[in-house]
This record gives structure tokens, sequence and C-alpha cells, in this order.
């Protein structure tokens, strides 16, 4: 069975200070991986998505990375966070096909910039 | 562009009572359309999905009938119960595309 693990699950950092966040996904081949983030009790905003490994295509612009170094791992990070980066970090996986893109999401990493 | 909306920012109803969450879109293609829940601090889960027309899809006493020609995916469900308290989201995709999410519902069951 497939399964998404998020690291850290959360984390407390200083403003200006940089951010590494993590996803491994075991049980599938070559996925398709999203970062999307979530404001307290707000929507879903896909950040970045990557269909195979060393292309990730970004979404929107908040001053944030990401990389897929391994087909299954998927990494976000920035050199300097802001005060607007605090809130829900979401991976999530899909497979192409006739699903519709069905995704399946790890269990987040809460991020607090002080 | 394609879009999701869902009227309701927050539904609050009393246990054992019927609830429906509306879902409208708009896309110019052969529309997937999700629903997830967000219980309090957990992930997303993926409640019901459906691509078909006119088609019933149910799981864990939730149903919603994607209409096509109305653009509409209603969540529904006879009985509420207090564990269904959370964050409701309703998305949209196609075979290309990550799913587009609306702004969500949150719904609240009290005792």
């Amino acid at each position: 069975a497939q399964t998404i693990h998020q690291w850290p699950v959360a984390e407390i950092k200083a403003v200006g200070s940089p951010l590494s966040l993590g996803c491994t996904i075991k049980g599938k081949s070559s996925p398709n991986l999203y970062w999307y983030w979530q404001a307290t009790g707000g929507t879903l905003q896909q950040l970045f998505y990557s269909i195979t490994v060393g292309q990730v295509e970004s979404v929107v612009q908040l001053n944030l990375s990401a990389s897929r170094p391994k087909d299954d791992q998927f990494i976000l990070s920035t050199e300097k966070l802001l005060l607007s980066h605090s809130g829900f970090y979401l991976c999530a996986w899909s497979l192409l096909g006739n699903s519709g893109n069905t995704l399946y999401f790890g269990e987040g990493s809460r991020l607090i910039v002080v | 562009g394609d879009s999701v909306t869902q009227t309701e920012g927050l539904v609050t109803l009393t246990k054992g009572l019927p609830v429906m969450l509306n879902c409208t879109y708009q896309t110019t293609y052969s529309p997937f359309l999700f629903w997830y829940v967000q219980h309090l601090n957990e992930a997303p889960k993926l409640l019901l999905k459906s691509s078909t027309d006119n088609k019933r899809t149910e799981h864990q006493g939730f149903y919603a009938t994607l209409h096509k020609s109305s653009s509409s995916f209603h969540l529904q469900k006879s009985s509420v119960q207090l564990s269904d308290s959370a964050l409701y989201f309703c998305a949209l995709s196609n075979n290309n595309n990550a799913p587009r999410f609306g702004a969500g519902t949150k719904l609240s069951v009290k005792p």
C-alpha cells in the first residue's frame, strides 16, 4: 500500500530564517507530486507540482521554491521566511490516468513564523 | 477559467438533521468532481468523487450526484452526527490538471 509522509510535523521559525519541508511517497512509482498551502480555515492553494524527477512547475509566487531530487521525494524550501508563510503545508500525490487526478494528501506540516 | 463555488462558509446544524452543502462549477472540459473532508488539525481526505452524469455516489453516509446540466455536485447526508463537524471542500479536475478547490464549507454539528 502507498504511504505518504511529511516532515517536520510542526515548526516555529523566525522571520528571515530558512525553511525546508519534506515529503516522501512509498508504494507508488513515478507519481505526480504537489505542494499545497492552507491558511487556518482557508482553502487549499496549489503551490507547485512535479510530474517527474528534476522537473517542478510553480503555480503561484510566494517566495518559495520546490525540488524533486528523487522519484519519491518532494522538498519545499525558502532561504528567508516571511510572516505570510505561516500556515499548513500539504504534500499530495496522484497518478496520471482516468481518475481525474485524484489527490491523496500527507498529514501536513504546520508552520508558524514569528 | 475553471472555478468552483461553495456558497456557504459556515453551516450549523443540530445532530440528526439532514444537510446539503452546495457546490457548483464552471469548466469547458469534461469534469471530475470531488468532495474532501478535513477534520480539525488533520489533512484533507477524499470523501467522494464522480465523473458520471446523474449517477449518485455514496460513501460513509454522504452522497452526491453530478448534474452536468446544472453544473452542480451538492453533498448531502440524511442525518448528521457530531463527528461530521469538519471543513468540506468541493474540487474540480480533469485528467490533466490538479484539482481546483472551492473556498470550503465549515460544518458545525451541535448536540
